[in-house]
């Protein structure tokens, strides 16, 4: 079995400051672990993955995220927030034994001036 | 753009009907998600496609059914729609698990 928890579900941070959006998975096999965000009105599409080459992933627009094996949690992370960061943020686990994925509630980010 | 559309994108439909929904993937990938998508609750996995004719459910698939029968179609079917089903629907593709999904524009179904 695998699950996402994604804490707090909207977040909240002034322009140029620091974003943090948590996300803790549990699975039974060694994870792939991915980052998705998704603007209004549109489907989601991917900031980042870990695949187990490298625990610091860098994904686009700024974003990266830290696998931590002991604390099981993939916390994804920006220096400095833009206004164009507002959307809504999904972490998901993938299963590759089973071939399919299991996605955290998501976290609202709301970006303000 | 990965090359996946879905079809209608929107649907007002009424109780106890039929209703189809259609993904259809150009990149020739192996396999095929159809996930809803509801306030609090994320997308939860309805059913998923690891190959033609191959399916399996999701964590949510009661009151749904799946056909694959050409790579590039997955066809998600409410038998007799609910209420309940009123969402928002995304099919996304992959060329293997631990790669990333490809998602559809989404398609927005009104249950009366």
């Amino acid at each position: 079995a695998q699950s996402v928890t994604q804490l707090g579900s909207h977040v909240s941070v002034s322009e140029g400051a620091l974003v943090l959006l948590r996300c803790n998975y549990s699975s039974s096999v060694p994870p792939y672990l991915f980052w998705y965000v998704q603007y209004p009105n549109q489907g989601l599409q991917l900031l980042l993955k870990y695949t187990s080459a490298a625990t610091l992933v860098k994904g686009i627009n700024g974003f990266e995220a830290e696998f931590k094996k002991s604390e099981t949690s993939f916390h994804l992370t920006k220096p400095s927030a833009h206004m164009s960061d507002a959307a809504e943020y999904f972490c998901a686990v993938t299963n590759t034994n089973a071939g399919k994925s299991t996605f955290g509630d998501g976290t609202t980010l709301t970006v303000k001036p | 753009d990965a090359g996946i559309t879905q079809s209608p994108r929107h649907k007002v439909t009424e109780t106890g009907t039929p209703v189809t929904l259609r993904c259809h993937q150009t990149e020739n990938h192996r396999y095929m998600y159809w996930y809803r998508q509801d306030p609090g609750h994320g997308l939860r996995l309805i059913h998923y496609s690891y190959g033609v004719k191959d399916t399996d459910k999701g964590e949510v698939s009661d009151g749904y059914s799946v056909s694959r029968s050409k790579t590039e179609d997955f066809l998600l079917t409410l038998e007799s729609a609910t209420s309940s089903q009123t969402s928002v629907y995304f099919c996304a593709i992959s060329g293997v698990p631990s790669n990333e999904q490809f998602f559809g524009p989404g398609t927005r179904l009104t249950v009366l």
